[in-house]
């Protein structure tokens, strides 16, 4: 059965800050997704990353994928509060015939000034 | 561009009644899902679709049903709801491919609650 592990879970951090979140999977994928979610609102997505090594930014985030290590991280450079929401990543995998998304638990993140 | 639209956006139910989401997307995506979303639990898969007429589940499918009549309509129903079924209820859908070219787009879900 397929995990996907996220960490922190919850992340605090100051303005002008850099962090790095940390998505881990548990069986062989090469295609892996992270979304946005404000509170109380829908899912946005951020990124889409389809193979080996590939790394996308948008702004202050950078997203990259290492499926060798079954490892996907999403970098934020020089926090601003309008970043807090929570991140999820989500690991595509395709099991009896069908293919799937599985979720992370998600990291909350918060900004402060 | 409406995009995958839910209805209703909240609903209380008592223990037992029925009740049935309903999403509806105008892209003409052939993939459509149901996820649960609660709280430190990340979204978890009820149920999926991969065009009309056909369902698959997911994995969380006890206590619901979906039906897939329409390629644009995809129907989540509760027969006797619980109150473990209390939950945010997320339709997406995805291009023919799956996942592989595109994201999923969400709705804005349902916030139902079971007393």
């Amino acid at each position: 059965e397929l995990k996907v592990e996220q960490n922190p879970l919850f992340l605090s951090m100051q303005e002008g800050k850099n962090y790095t979140i940390y998505c881990n999977y548990s069986t062989t994928s090469d295609r892996l997704y992270w979304y946005r979610q404000d509170p109380g609102k829908s899912l946005e997505s951020l990124f889409v990353l389809l193979s080996n090594g590939a790394v996308k930014q948008e702004g202050r985030l950078m997203a990259s994928l290492d499926t060798k290590a079954r490892l996907s991280t999403l970098h934020i450079t020089a926090a601003v509060h309008d970043l807090s929401a929570t991140y999820f990543c989500a690991v595509d995998i395709t099991q009896g015939g069908s293919e799937k998304l599985v979720f992370g638990k998600g990291t909350k993140l918060t900004v402060n000034p | 561009n409406a995009g995958v639209t839910q209805t209703p956006k909240f609903r209380v139910l008592k223990t037992g009644q029925s009740m049935t989401l309903l999403c509806a997307q105008d892209m003409n995506h052939e993939y459509m899902y149901w996820y649960r979303q609660d709280p430190g639990m990340g979204l978890r898969l009820i149920h999926y679709s991969v065009g009309e007429g056909t369902t698959a589940k997911g994995e969380v499918p006890d206590g619901y049903n979906v039906s897939r009549l329409k390629k644009q309509n995809f129907l989540l129903g509760l027969e006797s709801a619980a109150p473990s079924q209390t939950s945010v209820y997320f339709c997406a859908s995805s291009l023919r491919q799956g996942f592989k070219n595109s994201p999923l787009h969400f709705g804005n879900g349902t916030r139902l609650t079971v007393t």
